[in-house]
């Protein structure tokens, strides 16, 4: 993989279903991976920064993991709430630039 | 306000125009990152600037495009002879300093459009 890949594209759930979506990015020169989340009309807020191979991360309902010899990270989210409609974006940091993914645009029906 | 701001948030401009967009970062923080997002696609890295110097230009797609940093806070990019495919939504974020680990915090983003 040279590009940084987000799957699926978009998502549809119901209130209170539990989703995960998947980031897959270069596995040399890895320095860090960001996912980011970015609700309608306002900027990207940054969730995770992840570094460590085997990194987990949680804030509140949200969960990440990474798995930086493979080249992915998984966004776990549950119990989705119709608040966290957003598309959500991974960042892939290597030695000498940083590289979005196209997102996945999660929105939660009540 | 404390978070990064971006002004304007809206240009319209005609093609063959010249444009300056700018970024007034988080007071503090070193890294300043510029952005261009076509719709449906993720943000595409332009510029980071370290301080006043361009660390990383690399993703610049051409000449036309230039960005200062003059006194290491407020950022300006510019444009030159403006395409219709220079429309997007043009981001500028910060963080503390360059590192990988350190989080980058946005700006709303400047949506420019090119007739």
């Amino acid at each position: 993989i040279l590009n940084v890949e987000q799957s699926p594209q978009s998502l549809h759930v119901q209130e209170g279903d539990s989703t995960n979506f998947t980031c897959s990015f270069p596995s040399s020169n890895f320095y860090a991976l960001h996912w980011y989340r970015w609700e309608t009309a306002k900027s990207p807020e940054a969730l995770f920064v992840m570094t460590l191979n085997g990194d987990e991360k949680k804030k509140g309902r949200i969960s990440a993991t990474l798995n930086t010899k493979e080249g992915y990270s998984y966004l776990y989210i549950k119990g989705s709430q119709p608040e966290d409609s957003a598309t959500y974006l991974c960042a892939f940091l290597s030695n000498n630039d940083m590289r979005f993914g196209a997102g996945t645009r999660l929105t939660v029906k009540p | 306000g404390a978070g990064v701001s971006q002004t304007p948030s809206n240009k319209v401009t005609e093609k063959g125009k010249y444009v300056e967009l700018r970024c007034d970062p988080i007071s503090g923080h070193t890294a300043l990152y510029w952005y261009r997002q076509s719709l449906g696609q993720g943000p595409e890295f332009l510029i980071y600037f370290q301080g006043t110097g361009a660390a990383d230009d690399s993703g610049l797609p051409n000449d036309r495009f230039f960005a200062v940093r003059p006194e290491g806070s407020v950022s300006t990019l510019k444009i030159q002879r403006t395409e219709r495919g220079d429309s997007a939504v043009y981001l500028c974020a910060s963080s503390l300093t360059g590192a990988s680990y350190n989080e980058q915090f946005f700006g709303p983003g400047t949506r420019l459009t090119v007739l």
